[in-house]
C-alpha cells in the first residue's frame, strides 16, 4: 500500500523551530519529487515546497524562503521539512505529498497531515 | 504568482443533480491543471490531471474539461458521498496555487 506518514508538528512559540518527517512506503521514494502543502485552520491549500528525486533542486513559496528548508533521505525513504523562524501565520496543517509521475506539480499521493500551530 | 479562482464558493445541490464548477487562471496554464476533491479531516484527493485526465480509481461522473485559462469540473450525477470540498490547481509555473474551493452542500 502506498502510504505517506507525517509526525513533528505540535505547539511552537512564534520565532521557534520545528522539524516535520515524512516516512514513504510502497513506492519507489527515490523515483519521485515530494512536496509539502499546508492548509491553514478553515482555510485552502497553500504549496510550501518541493525536492527533486535526487535532492538536486528544491523550489519554495517566497513566504517560507530562508526560514523553511525541505530535504530528504532516499535511503530511509524520507523527506522533511525544517521550519524556522516560525511565524503566527506558519500555523496549519502540514501534508506530506507525492508528486504524479510525467505530471510534476500534481499530487497523487498525501499523507494524513500533521498539525503545526505556533503561538506564545 | 498564477492567481486560481473558483466559482462558486459554495453550491447546494441534490443527489442526482449535475454539477459544474469553474476555475479561471489570471494567465495561461495550458492544461496544467489539477482538481481535488476534500472532505472534512482528510487529505485532499487527485480526481483529474492535466484538465480532463480521469485519476485511476476515480468514478467516470467526475470530467474535466478546459484550456488556457478557463476550466470546468463537472459531476454527471452527484452522489452522496460527492458532498466535500473541491480545489483547482495550477502546475503550469512554480509556485503551484490553488483556487480558494468550492463547497458542494446538500440542498
Amino acid at each position: 500500500e502506498v502510504q505517506l506518514v507525517e509526525s513533528g508538528g505540535g505547539l511552537v512559540q512564534p520565532g521557534g523551530s520545528l522539524r516535520l518527517s515524512c516516512a514513504a512506503s510502497g513506492f519507489t521514494f527515490s523515483s519521485s519529487w515530494m512536496s509539502w502543502v499546508r492548509q491553514a485552520p478553515g482555510k485552502g491549500l497553500e504549496w510550501v515546497a518541493n525536492i527533486k528525486e535526487d535532492g538536486s533542486q528544491k523550489f519554495y513559496l517566497d513566504s517560507v524562503k530562508g526560514r523553511f528548508t525541505i530535504s530528504r533521505d532516499n535511503a530511509k525513504n524520507s523527506l522533511y521539512l525544517q521550519m524556522n523562524s516560525l511565524r503566527a501565520e506558519d500555523t496549519a496543517v502540514y501534508y506530506c505529498a507525492r508528486d504524479k509521475r510525467q505530471q510534476l506539480g500534481s499530487i497523487d499521493v498525501w499523507g494524513q497531515g500533521t498539525t503545526v500551530t505556533v503561538s506564545s | 504568482d498564477i492567481q486560481m479562482t473558483q466559482s462558486p464558493s459554495t453550491l447546494s445541490a441534490s443527489v442526482g443533480d449535475r454539477v459544474t464548477i469553474t476555475c479561471r487562471a489570471s494567465q495561461s496554464i495550458s492544461s496544467w491543471l489539477a482538481w481535488y476533491q476534500q472532505k472534512p479531516g482528510d487529505a485532499p484527493k487527485l480526481l483529474i490531471y492535466k484538465a480532463s485526465s480521469l485519476e485511476s480509481g476515480v468514478p467516470s461522473r467526475f470530467s474535466g474539461s478546459g484550456s488556457g485559462t478557463e476550466f470546468t469540473l463537472t459531476i454527471s450525477s452527484l452522489q452522496p458521498d460527492d458532498f466535500a470540498t473541491y480545489y483547482c490547481q495550477q502546475y503550469n509555473s512554480s509556485p503551484w496555487t490553488f483556487g480558494q474551493g468550492t463547497k458542494v452542500e446538500i440542498k
